[in-house]
């Protein structure tokens, strides 16, 4: 079965510094694409960036980076120079590699504060 | 704002009575997905559209629930006889299923629901 997990319930940081949020998943299937979503309190889900098992480079998307060790079955987030509207709950999901739509399943999320 | 869109964004309902949310996917994606989010969880899948069609349904869909997307536009999601249990998030989301703009799925701010 596939599943994301998102070991860190919540981190902190300060401004300015870099953090790294952990995923890992599990899936058989060798074609699958990786997603990070920010969820701010107002609710809606923001994405972010996008890996897809066959890249051959990590994604990169301004201030984040996913760093994509498949071997390991990681793609943790890594967000540089943060900023305090950085302080959201952060989702990890993987796309359901068959049928080509993006059904996507989610981990239990990490919640990321970041301190002046 | 040519997002996702989601009404009402908050709604306190009775136990018993039937409630609808409403979602306007951006306009030119031709798939649409619900899913539900409760507290402390990521979001969970629950329906997807393909234009008018709907072709998957999760098991969480109980008979309550039902989904709509007449004209490939919009789409209304139903639930009859609510239970506290229903109470969560319900976000809509939309994609495009030509290239890269395929692997991107995006979210609406989401329709919170407490049942009393």
């Amino acid at each position: 079965a596939q599943k994301i997990t998102q070991t860190q319930p919540g981190m902190f940081v300060q401004e300015k510094e870099a953090v790294t949020l952990d995923c890992t998943y599990d899936t058989s299937d060798p074609s699958y694409g990786l997603f990070w979503y920010k969820q701010p309190s107002s609710g809606e889900m923001i994405f972010l960036i996008y890996q897809g098992s066959y890249d051959q480079q990590n994604a990169t998307e301004g201030r984040y980076s996913l760093n994509f060790q498949k071997a390991r079955k990681s793609a943790n987030l890594v967000i540089s120079a943060s900023q305090l509207g950085d302080s959201a709950m952060y989702f990890c999901a993987m796309r359901r590699p068959s049928g080509g739509y993006n059904k996507l399943i989610f981990g239990a999320g990490t919640r990321l504060a970041v301190h002046p | 704002d040519t997002g996702v869109s989601q009404d009402p964004r908050h709604k306190i309902t009775k136990r018993g009575q039937n409630v609808t949310f409403r979602c306007d996917p951006i306009s030119e994606h031709n798939r649409l997905y619900w899913y539900r989010q409760t507290l402390g969880q990521g979001p969970e899948f629950l329906t997807y559209f393909q234009n008018e069609a709907q072709l998957e349904k999760s098991r969480l869909l109980s008979d309550r629930f039902s989904a709509e997307r007449p004209k490939g536009s919009f789409s209304t999601l139903e639930i009859q006889r609510t239970e506290q249990g229903d109470s969560a998030m319900y976000l809509c989301a939309s994609s495009s299923d030509t290239g890269d703009s395929g692997n991107t799925i995006y979210f609406g701010e989401g329709s919170w629901l407490t049942v009393v």
